[in-house]
């Protein structure tokens, strides 16, 4: 188990252009996050997947945001025609939900962080 | 909407003394959890602590322990004997346990300095 990990480690992008984002959690994890952290800031969660299905998302989430986790493993997050407000350090969190149990502990991979010019 | 609020955006302690970082929130719920969590510079964060809302026993692990004041919505972290690796920010988190999939909400964070 080599913990969440995410890949690109550092994304310098022009305004304008796509970027994607991946994230490989913890195996059988089953439930993936993604979180954005801007500077000087506390993480802010954007979305939300219980295997494929992705079951919440947050208004921080616009319509330039796309996210995905086809089989239920890892997750993509897709930011299109990025703007300089999305200089962020993005974060991918993965737990392993039990039923019956409301307590599953997220492990964070150590982020992407966006530089967008 | 529950909000968490870190008051502290620094603290600084000298090894082998205490310190505690300060960590308030609101919600109108009963039944929830509260975390403190690590970002080293440059690395991943990681869990400290954990409370459960419904205990009154204060959470303690190792060097670190809380002081969970459920009417005053007050969570406060510990460290006892700090260490040079203890230097991190340290993020005060709020998750319901209404649901089980929740996220978790994050305080500003206070950035700890340990001087030798």
């Amino acid at each position: 188990d080599t913990g969440v990990s995410q890949n690109p480690r550092h994304k310098i992008t022009k305004r304008g252009q796509n970027v994607t984002f991946r994230c490989d959690p913890i195996s059988e994890h089953n439930r993936l996050y993604w979180y954005r952290q801007t500077l000087g800031q506390g993480p802010e969660f954007l979305t939300y997947f219980q295997n494929e299905a992705q079951l919440e998302k947050s208004r921080l989430l616009s319509d330039r945001f796309s996210a995905e986790r086809p089989k239920g493993s890892f997750s993509t997050l897709e930011i299109q025609r990025t703007e300089q407000g999305d200089s962020a350090m993005y974060l991918c969190a993965s737990s392993l939900g039990v039923a019956g149990r409301t307590y599953n502990e997220q492990f964070f991979g150590p982020g992407t962080r966006l530089t967008v010019l | 909407a529950q909000t968490v609020t870190q008051s502290q955006p620094e603290m600084s302690v000298q090894e082998a003394e205490t310190v505690t970082l300060s960590c308030t929130y609101d919600t109108s719920e009963s039944d929830y959890y509260l975390f403190w969590y690590k970002q080293p510079p440059s690395r991943q964060m990681i869990l400290v602590i954990r409370q459960e809302a419904y205990k009154q026993q204060n959470a303690t692990e190792n060097r670190f322990s809380v002081n969970f004041q459920k009417a005053a919505k007050s969570f406060s972290l510990k460290i006892s004997d700090s260490q040079l690796g203890d230097a991190a920010m340290y993020f005060c988190a709020y998750r319901s346990r209404n649901q089980a999939g929740t996220a978790l909400i994050f305080g500003k964070g206070t950035t700890l300095s340990v001087s030798s």
